[in-house]
Order: structure tokens, then sequence, then C-alpha cells
């Protein structure tokens, strides 16, 4: 079975702290994602990345950032947290091999006040 | 850009009723085409998905979806709702290429009355 997960479940910030959410996946995918999903907007792209140390900006990248140092490890990064970046959090990864099926982590519902 | 669209951003049925949720696409190619189910406070999960071959398939929790290229429809059903099935519904349209970045559309919250 395929797993990602979430560094946290819940998490609260403060305006201008840095942040930094966690995902983990086990079955060597090479694409990985970031989506925040808000009421009635569904899922929007910050960030995905197919490759170690290669990303590229989905829809909204303005005010995070990535890393992927590992495979299976790819890290949001909120450089300056503010309150419009309250929202859901959701890491994904997929494979060529399986016709780019997501799968999902938990989700991180963050709120930054 | 490919886009998808979700008709309806609420559907709601009666235990026991067909559910039928809506997707559309924009494509000059064949896509990959997924249907996904999000629980409260949960993840997405695959609920099926459409690569080559038959038009029509199956998924879990006895849901299907037939695509349809004339009309770039990839609606999603299942004869008999139960109240499990109350859910948002997120349809995809991924292309092999560009590390299979995915459009989501925007979801169909589905209630189930008893």
């Amino acid at each position: 079975d395929v797993k990602v997960t979430q560094s946290s479940r819940y998490l609260v910030k403060r305006t201008g702290e840095k942040v930094f959410l966690e995902c983990v996946q086990d079955m060597d995918h090479e694409n990985m994602f970031w989506y925040r999903q808000d009421p009635g907007l569904g899922l929007r792209l910050i960030y995905f990345s197919y490759d170690v140390k290669m990303k590229e900006k989905g829809d909204i990248p303005e005010g995070y950032s990535v890393s992927r140092e590992k495979k299976e490890r790819f890290s949001l990064i909120l450089e300056s947290a503010s309150t419009n970046q309250t929202s859901m959090y959701l890491c994904a990864s997929s494979s060529t091999d399986r016709a780019h099926e997501q799968y999902f982590g938990p989700g991180t519902r963050l709120t930054v006040t | 850009a490919q886009s998808v669209t979700q008709l309806g951003s609420h559907v709601s049925v009666s235990e026991g009723a067909l559910v039928l949720l809506r997707c559309n696409y924009s494509s000059s190619v064949p896509p990959y085409l997924f249907w996904y189910v999000q629980y409260p406070n949960q993840g997405l999960q695959l609920l099926l998905k459409y690569t080559t071959g038959a038009t029509l398939v199956k998924g879990i929790n006895g849901f299907e979806a037939e695509f349809k290229k004339s009309e770039t429809s990839f609606h999603l059903t299942k004869p008999s709702a139960h109240m499990s099935d109350a859910a948002e519904y997120f349809c995809a349209v991924t292309y092999n290429t560009n590390a299979g970045k995915s459009t989501f559309g925007d979801g169909t919250t589905l209630t189930v009355k008893p």
C-alpha cells in the first residue's frame, strides 16, 4: 500500500513565522505535489517536483518555496506566514508507471493568526 | 490550457437513488481521467481511472464512469446511493507529460438523505 504521510495534521502559527510542512512517500514515486484546498476553490497546485532537486511552480507559488533533497521527501516552506495562507495543505505523489494516479496524504490544516 | 468542469457544486440524493456526478474536460489529446473522493478531514483517494481501452471503468464502492470522447465527458455514476457515499468528489485530468500534473475540477459535494 502506498503511504503518503504529512508531518502534522493541525498546525497553528503566528504571522511572520517561517513554516515547514513535510511530506514523505514510501513508494519510490518520482513525482510529488503540494496543493492547498480552500472552500469553493477546489485544489490549487502550489509546486510540484518530478525528480530530486527538480521543482516547478504550480498555479499559486507566491509566498511559498519547496525543497526536495531526497526522492521520498518533499517540503513546503512558507517563508513568512500570513493570515491568507490559512488553509488545508495536501501533499501527493505519483508515478508514470501507474498513469500518474495521485496518492494523497491526510492533509495539514494550517491556521495563521 | 486544460480545464475540468464539474457541473453542480452540490448534489443531493435519497438513499437508494441513482448518483450522477458530471465531469467535462477540455482537451485536444486523449487524457487520463480520474475520480477521487474526499471524506471529511481526510486526503483524497482514488475512486477509479481511465487510461486506455474499455471506456466504461469500474471503481471502488460500486462507482463507475464512462469516458465519452465525442462529448469530452467522464461522468461518475452509482446505481444506488448509500449514506456512506456522502463526501466530496473531484474529477481530474492528467496528460502523460509534464510530470503528470493534474488539473482538478472544483469538486462536487454529495449529500445522501435517509
